[in-house]
């Protein structure tokens, strides 16, 4: 069964260094989506991305995050000067059509560790 | 803003069981749910989704329910099994919107 592919699975940067996390959504899939899970919380949103430009984002995305899709497979988050609390469990997801109407397919996340 | 909660935080059960985990949403405004399995280290794996005119969804031995009005979902699982033990998660659609937000998840152990 195709599956959303992340790396790395673990990423340790230095407090002020900008990290890129990568995935490869499922090829035929158009929406894509980031959420992040700090350790003992919740999932939360970060970002939606639909035909090359960003559909929504949560307050926690703001200048410091940046979202692309370089070329037709991969889908990347870009964090700039990384703070301590950007540790976290980085997940991409996507769907085949509008989040609305099918599952999403979650990738087994990228663990950012920012010391 | 949508709150979404789950009850229990935790359930230990024997083989065989069935049990019920539940979720509850603040806004009944939502276009749909899903209920996610996610095990120790990996993502999220989508169980069932269940489109907000709809009452209820079946796959296998799970069964989810949707009360919309009442801003409740229950998750069924019968006969459950050790492979059973994993977290559950609840993610509630908004009608307005491009997101999920999730409850904080049932953590379940089936003991064999």
């Amino acid at each position: 069964e195709p599956e959303v592919t992340q790396t790395p699975s673990h990423q340790v940067t230095q407090m002020g260094q900008e990290v890129i996390l990568r995935c490869v959504p499922i090829s035929n899939h158009l929406y894509f989506y980031w959420y992040r899970q700090i350790l003992g919380q919740k999932v939360e949103f970060l970002v939606s991305f639909y035909n090359n430009e960003i559909s929504e984002k949560s307050e926690i995305f703001d200048d410091q995050f940046s979202v692309e899709r370089p070329d037709g497979s991969n889908f990347t988050l870009k964090i700039r000067s990384t703070k301590l609390e950007d540790s976290a469990m980085y997940f991409c997801a996507s769907s085949e059509r509008r989040w609305a109407n099918s599952p999403l397919h979650f990738g087994n996340g990228t663990r950012l560790t920012v010391t | 803003k949508q709150e979404v909660t789950q009850i229990p935080a935790a359930l230990s059960v024997p083989e065989g069981e069935n049990l019920v985990l539940n979720c509850s949403f603040t806004d009944s405004a939502i276009y749909n749910l899903q209920w996610f399995r996610q095990d120790p280290g990996k993502g999220l794996t989508s169980l069932l989704l269940i489109q907000s005119s709809q009452r209820e969804q079946t796959s296998g031995r799970l069964n989810a329910s949707l009360d919309k009005s009442s801003g409740r979902s229950t998750l069924y699982i019968a006969a459950s099994q050790p492979g059973d033990s994993a977290t559950y998660l609840c993610g509630v659609g908004e009608e307005y919107g491009n997101k999920l937000v999730f409850g904080a998840g049932t953590i379940l152990r089936v003991k064999s």
